[in-house]
């Protein structure tokens, strides 16, 4: 596709529930990025994967937020055990290699009921 | 340790007038310095960024923003707000050292563009 993609686009989730969200990147980009903005606040870092290597999951905010990207392109954010803390809009981002331009999708809106 | 700071969660102006949203950073390495616009519903989209070089970054719709190292400062501005400029604008630096281009954001300006 011409841009990154995410599904779903919204997820209303019960307390405790696991949930999946996938990204897809732009065609090519080595670089891929998941961010969580919460309510009012910006965009917050939470892991960087460069090709199928996960060189960076400081962000992950607890063992319950666990992200892959088997083959290097389509990437998972996998929350286990969801909790209202966890509703949130979750941006994935993509660039074609270190230090290119990041591109963002329209986020998946996740809201933990 | 990188940080931002945007004054002003909300800015109102008048159609025509000038927009200035200001931006301050803290970073221990020379920044690589963004600004992006978010429309309601919608994902981030680059306005400009400043790597090296010039210090004052064209971007588009009209923005331009000035590096000030001298201040720590990336204010974003343009000249004659439009309508269509209403949105939320988020200033970010990275640092590339680390072996990725992860983003610190500010907390975001609401700009408000009034008739």
């Amino acid at each position: 596709g011409a841009g990154v993609s995410q599904s779903p686009r919204y997820k209303v989730a019960k307390r405790g529930q696991d949930v999946a969200l996938r990204c897809d990147p732009i065609s090519g980009h080595v670089s891929l990025f998941w961010y969580q903005q919460a309510l009012g606040q910006g965009p917050e870092f939470l892991t960087y994967f460069q090709n199928e290597a996960q060189l960076d999951k400081s962000g992950l905010p607890s063992d319950r937020f666990f992200a892959e990207r088997p083959e290097g392109s389509v990437s998972t954010l996998k929350i286990q055990r969801t909790q209202q803390e966890d509703s949130a809009v979750y941006l994935c981002a993509s660039s074609l290699k270190l230090g290119n331009t990041i591109y963002f999708g329209e986020g998946s809106w996740l809201t933990v009921v | 340790a990188q940080s931002v700071t945007q004054l002003g969660s909300h800015v109102s102006v008048s159609e025509g007038a000038l927009v200035l949203l200001r931006c301050n950073y803290s970073s221990s390495v020379p920044p690589y310095l963004f600004w992006y616009v978010q429309y309601p519903n919608q994902g981030l989209q680059l306005l400009l960024k400043y790597t090296t070089g010039a210090t004052l970054v064209k971007g588009i719709n009209g923005f331009e923003a000035e590096f000030k190292k001298s201040e720590t400062s990336f204010h974003l501005t343009k000249p004659s707000a439009h309508m269509s400029d209403a949105a939320e604008y988020f200033c970010a630096v990275s640092d590339l050292s680390g072996g990725g281009n992860k983003l610190t954001f500010g907390t975001g300006t609401q700009l408000k563009v009034e008739l």
